[in-house]
């Protein structure tokens, strides 16, 4: 089965505290990108990767950072620095970077920072 | 001024009806256009594209008119299983070949029995 996978669905963490959100896709795309979505909000672009070893900041990058080791991986890194961090957060791949080529969206990780 | 706007709404709906979605944006450089479908607490998926000459996939109609920056989804014959948020996106290069998507904050329908 193809797909985008994240892990875990829901994660609860204490402010101050570093937290990895996991992204693997098996579709062999070369372009990965985190969103955070808020209520009421459309979703905002955090970071996007169009190949193994590259990545560059979205527009609301500040407190959170990526690494792009494999192709299959996103991992994405919510830091104490981030204000406001409680948020659903959706990793998308889409075969490679382009106006036209659709993304495909994972189920998302709900982010609960107390 | 934001990338794309849309009416929150909500509407709501009985079955049968049609209703229609509107989206502006802002920046005329934009490239290609989508209408994605988010049901509740879940992922974004794709409904259709929308091209310059308007399509339509079975009750689904999209429109765009380029000289008004302007975007419309039409549904006919709803069902209940059309309840959804309906977020408006488009696309556009800033020098690079990202093809980054820009969001609506999406319109909420109701399908109602």
């Amino acid at each position: 089965d193809g797909g985008i996978t994240q892990s875990p669905k829901y994660l609860f963490r204490k402010e101050g505290q570093n937290v990895t959100l996991s992204c693997e896709q098996n579709l062999n795309h070369d372009a990965m990108y985190w969103y955070r979505q808020d209520p009421g909000q459309g979703l905002r672009l955090i970071y996007y990767s169009q190949i193994v070893n590259d990545f560059q900041k979205g527009d609301i990058a500040e407190g959170y950072s990526v690494s792009r080791e494999k192709k299959e991986s996103f991992p994405l890194t919510v830091t104490s620095a981030q204000k406001n961090p409680t948020a659903f957060y959706l990793c998308a791949s889409s075969i490679r970077a382009g106006t036209t080529y659709e993304q495909y969206f994972g189920p998302g990780t709900r982010l609960t920072v107390t | 001024r934001k990338e794309v706007e849309q009416d929150p709404g909500p509407f709501n709906v009985p079955e049968g009806a049609t209703v229609a979605f509107n989206c502006t944006y802002s920046n005329s450089a934009s490239q290609s256009f989508f209408w994605y479908r988010q049901d509740c607490r879940k992922e974004p998926k794709l409904l259709m594209s929308v091209y310059s000459s308007g399509n339509e996939d079975g009750r689904f109609t999209a429109q765009l008119n380029r000289a008004s920056q302007y975007i419309s989804l039409l549904i006919r014959d709803s069902k209940l299983s059309d309840s959804a948020t309906y977020l408006c996106v488009v696309t556009h290069d800033r020098g690079s070949t990202l093809g980054r998507l820009y969001f609506g904050r999406g319109t909420q329908l109701t399908v109602w029995p």
